[in-house]
């Protein structure tokens, strides 16, 4: 138990259908972030706020869509997906952006787009 | 262009011997390493970290060296046992505000009995 919560923590949806992937810490920390991992790649950073505030969006399709209403909580919004957006979905978590600290990890949301 | 390197995708040690695990970076404002530990339908574990002021950190039976002028860190585990089987990421990050790690690929471990 990391202190990160993913859910749900599999999801199927029809590339017409909206979902939404929810993340929430019980850490206190400040900055939070949405990784994708897809087979044989690294985990590639889509999104990353510090203070509720977004400060990075690395070049991800609008089709993805962040929000994040506290410091606790982080949303990905789905809409219009293609099938290679299935992956895994981590949320994670860390004190402060920057700085030597490590980040917390939730178990994942395994997307499957069909 | 991938700033953080590790080569190999997979690597086979027998139990009790040592699992050495390699990463290699690009970004010279990198100050801050670590090692996670993955294994299937779980999300990533932080293991063990080095700051760039350090070239050896040691926990247990992991320790990492960092060689800043080759921009090179490794993972020593000894001896290694059948349940460090997992995927093992090295991240990278900078002191700098509004930054996230950066991840490499990923080595998948396999330790037999």
């Amino acid at each position: 138990e990391t202190g990160v919560t993913q859910t749900p923590r599999h999801l199927v949806m029809g590339m017409t259908n909206k979902k939404s992937l929810k993340c929430e810490q019980h850490l206190g920390h400040n900055a939070m972030y949405w990784y994708k991992q897809s087979a044989k790649k690294p985990l590639e950073l889509m999104f990353v706020y510090n203070f509720k505030e977004q400060t990075e969006n690395n070049s991800v399709p609008s089709r993805f869509s962040p929000e994040c209403p506290n410091s606790s909580h982080l949303f990905l919004h789905l809409h219009t997906l293609q099938p290679e957006d299935s992956a895994l979905y981590l949320c994670a978590s860390r004190p402060r952006t920057g700085g030597n600290t490590e980040a917390f990890f939730g178990q994942g949301t395994r997307l499957t787009v069909v | 262009d991938q700033q953080v390197k590790q080569n190999s995708p997979s690597l086979s040690v027998q139990e009790g011997r040592i699992s050495i695990l390699n990463c290699d970076y690009t970004n010279s404002m990198f100050d801050y390493f670590l090692w996670y530990k993955k294994y299937p339908a779980e999300g990533p574990t932080f293991l063990i970290s080095i700051s760039s002021i350090k070239d050896k950190n040691e926990d247990g039976r992991f320790t990492v060296f960092l060689n800043k002028s080759a921009k090179h860190l490794s993972l020593h585990i000894v001896p290694s046992q059948p349940g460090d089987s997992a995927v093992y990421f090295c991240a990278a990050s900078t002191n700098q505000a509004g930054t996230a790690l950066i991840f490499g690929k990923g080595t998948t471990l396999s330790v037999s009995s």
